[in-house]
């Protein structure tokens, strides 16, 4: 069964410093998004992207955060100047244009661990 | 904006049936997603409805009221894997834009 695949699943950085958290949507999906789950919370919209650009985007998504489909099959997200808040786990997903419902797959996230 | 309420925790007995409600007040609506997840995974989808009404998979089924804003997801026969939190999540009018998810529903199933 096609899924998501996210790199790497955990990663550790200093405070300042820049990450970049990988994903392979499923590979007919045209819609793309990053989600974060701070520990305890939940699940909150990042970003949208659709036809190689942002379609929507949240207010928690500021400057410091980007995202970019450099190929065919990657969607990254990148975090510049990381924070001790931006400890979370996030989640790429991507839905499709078939199905009934337009469902999104999670991939099995990426932990974030700021020092 | 999307705002969506369901209960923190609850806990129900393996074999019984349990009810997880969920409103929501939106500014536009385009379907409403149920998801489980397992702690420290990923979510992963149950079931939608975007017309009122009952969808039935299996064991669980998911209600839809749009006219009062209301859902809920129904487990029936429940086993100790159910033991999970299960979000309410609503996607916004316009086609595949964000779904917000809602703080989920920490269900523990007992013996």
């Amino acid at each position: 069964e096609p899924e998501v695949t996210q790199t790497p699943s955990h990663q550790v950085t200093q405070m300042g410093q820049e990450v970049i958290l990988r994903c392979v949507p499923i590979s007919n999906h045209l819609y793309f998004y990053w989600y974060r789950q701070i520990l305890g919370q939940k699940v909150e919209f990042l970003v949208s992207f659709y036809n190689n650009e942002i379609s929507e985007k949240s207010e928690i998504f500021d400057d410091q955060f980007s995202v970019e489909r450099p190929d065919g099959s990657n969607f990254t997200l990148k975090i510049r100047s990381t924070k001790l808040e931006d400890s979370a786990m996030y989640f790429c997903a991507s839905s499709g244009t078939g199905g009934l419902t337009g469902e999104l797959f999670f991939g099995e996230g990426s932990r974030l661990t700021v020092l | 904006g999307q705002n969506i309420d369901q209960p923190t925790e609850m806990t129900a007995t393996e074999g019984a049936i349990v009810q997880i409600n969920c409103t929501y007040q939106t500014s536009g609506f385009n379907g409403l997603f149920w998801y489980q997840q397992h702690a420290g995974e990923a979510p992963t989808f149950l079931s939608y409805n975007v017309l009122d009404g009952l969808e039935e998979k299996g064991r669980f089924s998911s209600f839809l009221s749009r006219s009062k804003g209301y859902s809920y997801l129904l487990l029936k026969e429940l086993q100790m894997k159910d033991s999970a939190s299960y979000l309410c999540a609503v996607r916004d009018s316009g086609g595949y834009q964000k779904v917000t998810f809602g703080i989920g529903t920490k269900l523990q199933v007992i013996p």
